[in-house]
């Protein structure tokens, strides 16, 4: 079984500042890692996944997420938040042992970058 | 996108209707799904396919039914629309990229029963 839980409905950042967007999960195998951001009327974008190799992984628009295996958690952060990054977070996951490549989801994140 | 188009972008029908939405892609990929998007509950698999006739369930597969006779497209039907369907609807397929797989998603489908 797998699953994704993210505890913030909303985070809110000013503009500048640095943002992170919390993200925990369950597997029982181990697991791939995805971030992925919706803008208003729009599909998921794919941001970054972390699959093996360096816990901290690069995405676009400046994101990266550290993967940490003892707190299984995989936040989502970036150094200067934009107004531009305001969107919908999604964090999601795949058991290694997951034959059809299936994602769960967590249940997303609004943020709010104010200028 | 992806080569992912979905149809139609925006449905109203009533209760008790079937209905059924389509997805097509352009590149040949064999994984595709369908996910429903709801307030609170991120995204959810209905169904999803890992080749032509080869079709399994997701986690809320209940009145809702998938085929696919060719490899391009993906066709989620609901038998008899009720309100509790009233969603968007996305599809996505699987590519393999550097390490591992990534999906990616259509521009997804906005179905309001009434």
């Amino acid at each position: 079984a797998q699953s994704v839980a993210q505890p913030e409905d909303q985070v809110n950042v000013a503009e500048g500042n640095p943002l992170t967007v919390k993200c925990t999960y369950s597997v029982s195998g181990n697991p791939y890692l995805f971030w992925y951001v919706q803008y208003p009327n729009r599909g998921l974008q794919f941001l970054l996944k972390y699959i093996t190799g360096d816990n901290l992984v690069k995405g676009s628009y400046g994101f990266e997420a550290e993967f940490n295996k003892s707190q299984t958690s995989f936040h989502l952060k970036k150094p200067s938040a934009l107004v531009s990054d305001s969107a919908l977070y999604f964090c999601a996951v795949r058991d290694t042992d997951n034959a059809g490549n299936m994602l769960t989801f967590g249940g997303g994140t609004r943020l709010m970058v104010k200028p | 996108d992806a080569g992912i188009t979905q149809s139609p972008r925006h449905k109203v029908t009533e209760t008790g209707t079937p209905v059924t939405l389509r997805c097509h892609q352009t590149e040949n990929h064999r994984y595709m799904y369908w996910y429903r998007q709801d307030p609170g509950h991120g995204l959810r698999l209905i169904h999803y396919s890992y080749g032509v006739k080869d079709t399994d369930k997701g986690e809320v597969s209940d009145g809702y039914s998938v085929s696919r006779s060719k490899t391009e497209d993906f066709l989620l039907t609901l038998e008899s629309a009720t309100s509790s369907q009233t969603s968007v609807y996305f599809c996505a397929i699987s590519e393999f990229m550097g390490k591992g797989y990534e999906q990616y998603f259509g521009p997804g489908t906005r179905l309001t029963v009434t």
